[in-house]
């Protein structure tokens, strides 16, 4: 089974330029998350999507990130303008619903995209 | 307010020692779970563990063993006769299934690990 799959892997933008990361999580999986993780600190929360609906945005800086999942199942992070601050690895998660049993709920990163902004 | 603090930074050791990792995480929820993870120098998040606030059976896998204690709120991790591949930086994190946050995790702030031959 393909686990997490994201991309570009590296990027390296200009501020002010716009950037996109995609994502593609574990086939049945119904709820995605992206999280930021600066240097030196643990990944935190940027929004958590449960089949095609942003159910937490709270921590995206919504002027100027964007995110959608289309169908339910891919997502796509955007960021425009990019500024430097933005420099970090961007993961993407994903994980199946408690169903009542505390044995099935797996969650599973991808890789991550670094993120330079010069 | 932080919600998994992993109050050690940075640790060395030399190989073949014993090595603790602490974490101390604070929630309301009865229902939650508690998870480590490794991230070597490649930057993937590689899972190790996941326990639930249910079980409190301490585990071992391996070289890897984790002590979940409910009174203290800890779920510390110890890497026994510890090699130069498990230098990496190492999270504690925890999912709240009754709050709202549909499972996100919280991490800690990971304790860098570095293992000299």
């Amino acid at each position: 089974e393909a686990g997490v799959v994201q991309s570009p892997r590296y990027k390296i933008i200009e501020k002010k330029q716009p950037v996109a990361f995609w994502c593609n999580p574990i086939s049945g999986h119904n709820t995605l998350y992206w999280y930021r993780q600066n240097l030196g600190q643990g990944p935190e929360l940027l929004i958590r999507y449960e089949n095609e609906e942003a159910v937490d945005d709270s921590q995206l800086p919504k002027d100027r990130f964007s995110a959608e999942r289309l169908k339910g199942v891919d997502s796509t992070l955007k960021i425009q303008p990019a500024e430097l601050g933005d420099s970090a690895v961007y993961l993407c998660a994903s994980s199946l619903d408690w169903q009542g049993d505390l044995t099935n709920y797996g969650y599973t990163f991808g890789s991550g995209t670094r993120l330079t902004v010069v | 307010a932080q919600k998994v603090t992993q109050a050690q930074t940075e640790i060395s050791v030399v190989e073949k020692e014993d090595v603790t990792l602490d974490c101390v995480y604070e929630t309301r929820d009865t229902t939650y779970y508690l998870f480590w993870y490794k991230q070597p120098p490649s930057g993937e998040l590689v899972f190790l563990i996941r326990r639930n606030s249910f079980d409190e059976q301490n585990e071992i896998s391996g070289r890897y063993s984790w002590n979940f204690q409910k009174s203290t709120s800890s779920f510390n991790f110890t890497i026994t006769a510890s090699q130069v591949v498990d230098s990496a930086v190492y999270f504690c994190a925890l999912s709240e299934a009754e709050s709202n946050s549909g499972y996100a995790l919280n991490f800690g702030k990971g304790t860098s690990l570095l293992v000299t031959p």
